[in-house]
């Protein structure tokens, strides 16, 4: 079946790099994002990886993907104070006729001085 | 700019009641999402829409009903809200294909005492 695993939680100083880890278990999957929630907010999209792709970065952020492991990770480079947030992964996956979103439990990032 | 409103950032009702929630999108999108959140759980899928009229169960269902009666509008309907039903329920949106990025709005906390 499918499912998205994540650890729930993560600290880590102030200007370290953060990295949260995702499993999943759809091969087929095309797409595999990362959403950030803010205490009190909806979800809102960090970055997207192709399915094809190995490596994706965009300014702090850099997404790796292992295809083989069915592994996502997500790096934060020089974690601010800001970042404290639930990062969800999510696999973009066709089921039951339907192309929709799994999502994982979310990780809770914690950021300390 | 997409925007997902949610009628309520914050609502709470009696066992027993009946309890709409409402979403509205701005981008002209053909499908519409709601999602229940709760801790440890992560976001599981209600019920969706992908066009005018049309609905499709998602993986918790049971206790809720939808509505779409115009494209930009999708409600969420409990028919008789019980204790179990309290938690943060998120409406999304998206072009399709139905796997695309999705756009969240804001979320509502709902109570049922």
């Amino acid at each position: 079946g499918e499912d998205v695993e994540q650890s729930l939680f993560l600290s880590v100083r102030e200007g370290d790099s953060s990295v949260i880890n995702c499993t999943y278990t759809d091969s087929s999957s095309t797409y595999l994002y990362w959403y950030k929630q803010e205490p009190g907010a909806g979800l809102q999209l960090l970055t997207y990886i192709f399915s094809n792709m190995d490596m994706k970065q965009d300014q702090r952020l850099t997404v790796l993907l292992n295809k083989k492991d069915k592994h996502l990770s997500l790096r934060i480079a020089d974690t601010q104070t800001g970042d404290s947030a639930i990062y969800f992964c999510a696999e973009s996956v066709f089921s039951g006729g339907y192309n929709k979103l799994i999502f994982g439990a979310g990780t809770r990032l914690a950021v300390h001085p | 700019d997409v925007k997902v409103t949610q009628s309520s950032r914050y609502l709470v009702k009696r066992t027993g009641e009946k309890v709409f929630l409402e979403c509205v999108q701005d981008m002209d999108h053909e499908n519409m999402f709601w999602y229940r959140q709760d801790p440890g759980l992560g976001l599981r899928l209600i019920y969706f829409s992908y066009d005018v009229k049309m609905k499709e169960k998602g993986d918790i269902p049971e206790g809720y009903s939808v509505s779409r009666e115009k494209k930009e509008r999708f409600s969420l309907i409990l028919e008789s809200a019980s204790t179990n039903q309290t938690s943060m329920y998120l409406c999304a949106s998206n072009r399709d294909p139905p796997g695309n990025e999705q756009y969240f709005g804001p979320g509502t906390r709902l109570t049922v005492t």
